[in-house]
């Protein structure tokens, strides 16, 4: 069992929708991320959040936008997505010296 | 050139052979080294670090450094068809970096 846990599993929206990924770890672990994964690519870093802090943002566009309220938490809100958008999105949690650890992620569909 | 490089494969071996799975990474700087597994439809998990260069056992896998040549490795021994999976190699510059994947290498273990 995880220590991450994402909801949804499976996202189906059209491009005008907005919708909101979550992601919450119980892991008291301090940093936050999100990774996008797509077929044949590495896995790519979008955000990472530090103590509530955003630390990094890896160009993504703006129809993807994250929150965290704190450190157990974050989200990814989406709006006017894109069908290649289409993918795996990954949250996942560490320590400055432990691993990640990942959730199940939200296999999103764009249509 | 990739900052992480790894043969997509897949890489066939039959069960009970050992399967060995090569990783490149390009900055010089690197210090921390992972290895993740990835069934499909899953989320990755962590299954080996190394951080020194040789080796590092853990049941029947072990990863390898070479620090010098910039490639780490994974063997797995006595492979079994639920090794089926992708391999995902993982690459830290220091502690409070953020990690970097290659694409992965698909394993088949053949009955």
């Amino acid at each position: 069992e995880t220590g991450v846990t994402q909801t949804p599993r499976h996202l189906v929206m059209g491009m005008t929708n907005k919708k909101s990924l979550k992601c919450e770890q119980h892991l008291g672990h301090n940093a936050m991320y999100w990774y996008k994964q797509s077929a044949k690519k590495p896995l790519e870093l979008m955000f990472v959040y530090n103590f509530k802090e955003q630390t990094e943002n890896n160009s993504v566009p703006s129809r993807f936008s994250p929150e965290c309220p704190n450190s157990s938490h974050l989200f990814l809100h989406l709006h006017t997505l894109q069908p290649e958008d289409s993918a795996l999105y990954l949250c996942a949690s560490s320590t400055a010296n432990s691993p990640l650890h990942f959730g199940n992620g939200t296999r999103l569909t764009v249509t | 050139q990739k900052e992480v490089e790894q043969n997509s494969g897949p890489l066939s071996v039959p069960e009970g052979a050992i399967a060995s799975l090569n990783c490149t990474y390009s900055d010089r700087g690197s210090q921390s080294f992972f290895w993740y597994r990835q069934y499909s439809g899953k989320s990755p998990e962590l299954i080996m670090f190394i951080y020194s260069n040789g080796d590092k056992e853990d049941g029947r896998f072990t990863a390898q450094l070479n620090k010098a040549s910039q490639y780490v490795s994974l063997l797995i021994r006595d492979s079994q068809p639920s090794d089926s999976a992708t391999y995902l190699c993982a690459v830290k510059k220091s502690s409070g970096d953020k990690l970097t994947f290659g694409t992965g290498t698909r394993l088949a273990v053949r009955p």
